[in-house]
């Protein structure tokens, strides 16, 4: 499994747009890169996944360079609610045995006033 | 559509008792996985279920530990003879079981405190 680093903390202000960016250099090529947010006391929520380029949904956009040795997340206009743990995951879901999702320790993203 | 459901939401034993958790998945899915997180952690991986089968049990403690996915009902995670050191928040995550990007969805977690 591919192992995955990101910054363990991160603080920014209300309105700005984040980014966290998440490296993974032995991704395989049949690997997809996950996002999850979790907020204490609470099970991990799933944000956007993505294989090549970039993927946009109404939450955050996703980046990913040719390579693909690292990933971006990208929360536009970020709001005191956006406080959370940010992991990345990166995978391939689409084998039986390998369906287990590998969480490092995540990115504390702290939005202050 | 409700969600991952998983009960009860906090569990309290003593030591050499047995915890039983709960998942019922989202409806349409079939897969199943079961997560353990520590304190500051991210989430381990413990066990990956189909219905009636236990397809990937890599994650889990070989002792005392087990987990079932029936027919009918929710998966089952069991901790016999819990100890502290089982202190932690499970989580259950399901899937559609089918599709080349498959996206788990997590339930609350049940939060396991053994006294």
């Amino acid at each position: 499994l591919a192992k995955t680093t990101q910054p363990i903390s991160m603080d920014s202000y209300e309105g700005q747009e984040v980014n966290i960016t998440c490296s993974h250099n032995n991704i395989a090529t049949n690997d997809y890169i996950t996002w999850y947010q979790q907020f204490p006391s609470q099970g991990p929520r799933f944000i956007i996944q993505g294989y090549k380029t970039k993927v946009t949904n109404e939450v955050a956009s996703l980046f990913i360079p040719a390579d693909r040795k690292s990933s971006t997340l990208s929360l536009p206009r970020v709001s005191l609610s956006d406080t959370a743990v940010y992991y990345c995951l990166v995978g391939d879901s689409s084998s039986g045995s390998a369906r287990q999702l590998t969480f490092g320790s995540g990115t504390q993203l702290t939005v202050l006033p | 559509n409700a969600g991952v459901m998983q009960n009860p939401r906090h569990l309290v034993r003593r030591r050499g008792q047995e915890a039983r958790l709960r998942c019922s998945p989202m409806k349409g899915h079939s897969h199943v996985y079961w997560y353990r997180q520590l304190p500051e952690e991210g989430l381990k991986f413990m066990v990956y279920l189909q219905k009636e089968n236990i397809i990937d049990e890599s994650g889990m403690p070989k002792e005392r530990f087990s987990a079932e996915f029936p027919k009918e009902g929710p998966s089952i995670l069991r901790i016999q003879q819990v100890v502290r050191g089982d202190s932690a928040a499970y989580f259950c995550a399901s899937s559609p079981g089918i599709g080349m990007e498959e996206t788990q969805y997590f339930g609350p977690g049940t939060r396991l405190l053994v006294l």
